[in-house]
């Protein structure tokens, strides 16, 4: 079955970096799509960052472009996000999820898998 | 940038119809999906491409998408359908998520 676990969040001073991974089995880690999504407490969906199977296509959220990186090593079957700069305003949940399958046009993106989520908490 | 607009919160009788909108400029000519989201808990696909059904989501669970406007559609609403609900589409790019509905089952 799919399964997607999360890691590597935790408490950072405001300017401090993180890197989140996510470790994927259950299906083809390499053909699929995969995001990262977070949620600040109480509040709603916030969507971060999304890769191709490849690696090679990126996609970034004007919130996050530059401190924020996404990337992926499919010889691992691993997602990560490398945060820099962080603020209190990037303090939420990060969930990883898997995007669409192989021959699905990128305007047809959904989440059908969701990991559990790591919270993130920025403060001094 | 695009927006997705849903009402923030609605109720509904138990085995009554629940249809929770979201709006945004000419969303009929995007996908749409929708997620339900329980406290403390990972948000579920429950419909995806306007009107699909993932396995496992049961029947009651329908969508539609034409114009400016996606419905997602509970029908016979259970008290374990109590949740957020949030609407999804892609733009020039980007995922952009609704800001989510709170169901409330009377």
């Amino acid at each position: 079955q799919v399964q997607l676990v999360e890691s590597g969040g935790g408490l950072v001073k405001p300017g401090g970096s993180l890197r989140l991974s996510c470790a994927a089995s259950g299906f083809t880690f390499s053909d699929y799509y995969m995001s990262w999504v977070r949620q600040a407490p109480g509040k709603g969906l916030e969507w971060v960052s999304y890769i191709s199977g490849s690696g090679r296509t990126i996609y970034n959220a004007d919130s996050v472009k530059g401190p924020f990186t996404i990337s992926r090593d499919n010889a691992k079957k691993s997602l990560y996000l490398q945060m820099n700069s962080l603020r209190a305003e990037d303090t939420a949940v990060y969930y990883c999820a898997r995007g669409i399958p192989p021959g699905l046009a990128v305007a047809a993106t959904h989440f059908d898998y969701w990991g559990q989520g790591t919270l993130v908490t920025v403060s001094s | 940038s695009y927006e997705l607009t849903q009402p923030p919160s609605m109720s509904v009788s138990s085995g009554q119809t629940a249809s929770i909108t979201c709006s945004g400029e000419k969303l009929g000519d995007k996908h749409v999906c929708w997620y339900q989201q329980k406290p403390g808990q990972s948000p579920v696909l429950v419909v995806y491409q306007d009107n699909k059904r993932p396995s496992g989501i049961p029947e009651r669970f329908s969508g539609s998408n034409s114009g400016n406007t996606a419905t997602l559609t509970i029908s016979g609403t259970q008290a374990m359908d109590e949740a957020d609900y949030y609407c999804q589409a892609w733009d020039t790019s980007s995922v952009v998520f609704g800001g989510g509905t709170k169901l409330t089952v009377l």
